[in-house]
């Protein structure tokens, strides 16, 4: 069975530090690895990673992913109360671009 | 960008009745969407594959003839919740696939979250 897992489960944090989420995931014909940020509705995309090794940035936000080991970290550097969501990991695996959701980190950044 | 939306955004329903979601792609075509089911303050779990011109997919659990989906068109799927009952209160959310490339990322609607009284 695929399995996605995110740690932490919930993280709280003061504007302007820097956090460091996790993923790691053990599946079946891995595709690719999706970070998403939900904040009251659905997720909205972040990154998707294919190859081991390779930074993707997006402005404070940035991400990566190990082959080798299985798992992926998201970077919030800076962190505003606007990062505050639940940020989702998952892993496209198979055909027809089946994703396994990971159960989230929550994050909440506090003035 | 590309853009899912889903229609109705909150419904209440009495124990019983039928609801109807339905997703769009609204500048896309998509062959495939997905259905998932989110319970609070769980991850998003999925429960079909809905395919244009074919019978959806199910995932294990799911039973298909209570969630009924229909991919009548490119741009249009619909998930029924036949008979809902209170323990089917959740929030449903759709997602399609921007793009033809097995790559692409998956785009999802802003969700329906039901509520079965």
């Amino acid at each position: 069975e695929d399995k996605v897992v995110q740690s932490p489960l919930s993280l709280v944090v003061h504007e302007g530090d820097t956090v460091t989420l996790n993923c790691s995931y053990e599946v079946t014909n891995f595709r690719s690895l999706l970070w998403y940020k939900q904040e009251k509705k659905a997720p909205t995309f972040l990154f998707m990673l294919t190859s081991s090794g390779i930074e993707k940035k997006s402005g404070r936000l940035s991400s990566i992913l190990d082959k080798k080991e299985l798992f992926s970290i998201l970077n919030i550097t800076a962190t505003q109360t606007g990062d505050s969501a639940i940020y989702l990991c998952a892993s496209n695996t198979g055909t027809a671009s089946k994703l396994t959701f990971g159960t989230g980190t929550r994050l909440q950044v506090t003035l | 960008g590309a853009v899912v939306s889903q229609h109705p955004s909150r419904v209440i329903c009495k124990s019983g009745t039928s609801v109807k979601i339905e997703c769009r792609s609204l500048d896309f075509q998509a062959t495939t969407m997905f259905w998932y089911r989110q319970f609070p303050k769980q991850s998003l779990m999925l429960m079909a594959t809905s395919n244009e011109g074919s019978k959806a997919t199910y995932e294990q659990g799911v039973e298909k003839d209570k969630f009924l989906i229909n991919h009548a068109s490119l741009t249009l799927s619909t998930l029924t919740v036949t008979s809902a009952h209170p323990e089917d209160s959740s929030f449903y959310i759709c997602s399609a696939r921007d793009g033809t490339g097995r790559y692409s990322p998956l785009h999802f609607g802003n969700g329906t979250r039901l509520t079965v009284t």
